[in-house]
């Protein structure tokens, strides 16, 4: 199975601060990444596709890169609706797998 | 607009079964790739299972298979889950997901499973 590693675990930061989370996964995957989003009681939602394809009605602060086995999301200007745990995942070969996610919270 | 609503999760005791349902609408759901995934409490995701269009290709993860299984009737437009010989560590939110490219493009609200004696 393809591990798929995040960083940080969880983060603090303030409305504006352009915010950085990255997943590394335990082979190349070809750019199957995928991120989302999901906030408190709710389920995920698909904000970023193939490494940083932005899905439809996704606010164009998110942006997504990398390649082979080195992912990176970045939110350039958080915004208090942001405050979420995100979510890497490989689409690349069965058994999909998730990253352990990352907390944004409030600073 | 797309629709998942997962049913039929519920408190069931340790080696007990339950079938979840997933009434899909909004999409010609005989067209697409459908996934189970879910969420132990407080937790991270966890994908489950998939099946193709028609059923022919079906997968597992490991902690479920031989216990799990997912079906589909493209006729009601609903994806199935029967969970066999459950497990404390099945305690989850389950999540019916429709597949996109590679993706998992929409999710369902999810049904809690609670396995417990």
């Amino acid at each position: 199975d393809i591990q798929m590693t995040q960083s940080p675990s969880s983060l603090s930061a303030s409305v504006g601060d352009r915010v950085t989370i990255t997943c590394r996964a335990s082979q190349s995957i070809n750019s199957y990444l995928n991120w989302y989003q999901q906030r408190p009681g709710k389920a995920p939602n698909l904000l970023i596709s193939a490494a940083s394809s932005l899905q439809g009605g996704v606010p164009s602060r998110f942006s997504g890169s990398g390649s082979g086995t080195d992912y990176t999301l970045t939110i350039s200007s958080l915004q208090p609706e942001d405050f979420a745990i995100y979510y890497c995942q490989q689409g690349y070969s069965i058994p999909w797998t998730f990253g352990q996610g990352t907390k944004v919270e409030i600073k | 607009e797309v629709q998942l609503v997962e049913s039929g999760g519920g408190l069931v005791q340790p080696g007990g079964s339950l079938r979840l349902s997933c009434a899909a609408s909004g999409f010609i759901f005989s067209n697409y790739w459908m996934h189970w995934a879910r969420q132990a409490p407080g937790k991270g995701l966890v994908w489950v299972s998939r099946s193709d269009s028609d059923g022919g290709i079906i997968d597992y993860a490991d902690s479920v298979k031989g216990r799990f299984t997912i079906s589909r009737d493209n006729a009601k437009n609903t994806l199935y889950l029967q969970m066999n010989s459950l497990r404390a560590e099945d305690t989850a939110t389950y999540y019916c997901v429709k597949a996109g490219r590679n993706t998992l493009d929409v999710w369902g609200q999810g049904t809690t499973v609670t396995v417990s004696s």
